[in-house]
């Protein structure tokens, strides 16, 4: 299994600023994801955040409204930049260990935009 | 494109009942299914991994098996408890590790 953790857990931002949200795993894995949970829908994939070099981003997400840094193999942060009201959601890290890749999630990140 | 549909939304249930919970997919070409609890306000919780060679898996009061030909895979739960009242979803990752999710079962056990 992993412990994931997040940092911060919720935050109420203003329209026209940016948040870094931190995710903190207790042992090295290679695949770490970021996912979004808008209001009332489930979740959706961001990106995968690669370590060592630039993260791959579904379709529908860019590096500028989403940069994601992977400096190690137990660290990621995802900057949601530019923020409007429409990026109030539940951002979720996630790893994948195991022969199986099995998933597991950090607790999430609940994010407000005003 | 993949497609991940859960049936029922809701449903309320009295304390003891055995329930299903019903995911389908459309893409049969899928690595692995798994099911997961999310609480409110809450981050997932894994349940169950079903490998896409395997027809089911248990823990506990909780059996999930897939049927890949088909599409679809069903959580079993039996005896319910009033502590099983979460959000249930259903998550198929493709080949190239991108899980696709379900809307979700959102499941009441009254007391």
């Amino acid at each position: 299994s992993a412990v994931i953790s997040q940092k911060p857990s919720r935050d109420i931002c203003q329209r026209g600023t940016s948040l870094t949200i931190q995710c903190q795993v207790d042992s090295q894995v290679t695949m770490m994801f970021w996912y979004r949970q808008q209001p009332g829908q489930s979740l959706t994939l961001i990106a995968t955040a690669n370590q060592g070099s630039e993260a791959t981003y579904e379709s529908g997400f860019v590096i500028d409204k989403f940069p994601i840094s992977r400096p190690n193999l137990t660290f990621s942060t995802l900057t949601v930049s530019n923020m409007s009201p429409e990026d109030s959601s539940i951002y979720l890290c996630s790893v994948a260990k195991g022969s199986s890749y099995e998933q597991y999630f950090g607790p999430g990140t609940r994010l407000t935009v005003t | 494109k993949q497609e991940v549909t859960q049936i029922p939304a809701a449903l309320s249930v009295p304390e003891g009942e055995n329930l299903v919970l019903n995911c389908s997919f459309t893409d049969s070409a899928i690595y692995n299914l798994q099911w997961f609890r999310q609480d409110p306000g809450k981050g997932l919780t894994s349940l169950l991994l079903i490998q896409s060679s395997q027809r089911e898996q248990t823990s506990g009061r909780l059996n999930a098996s897939l049927d890949k030909s088909s599409g679809r895979s069903t959580l079993y739960i039996a005896a319910s408890q009033p502590g099983d009242s979460a959000t249930y979803l259903c998550a198929v990752k493709e080949y190239g590790n991108k899980l696709v999710f379900g809307a979700g079962t959102i499941l009441r056990v009254k007391s």
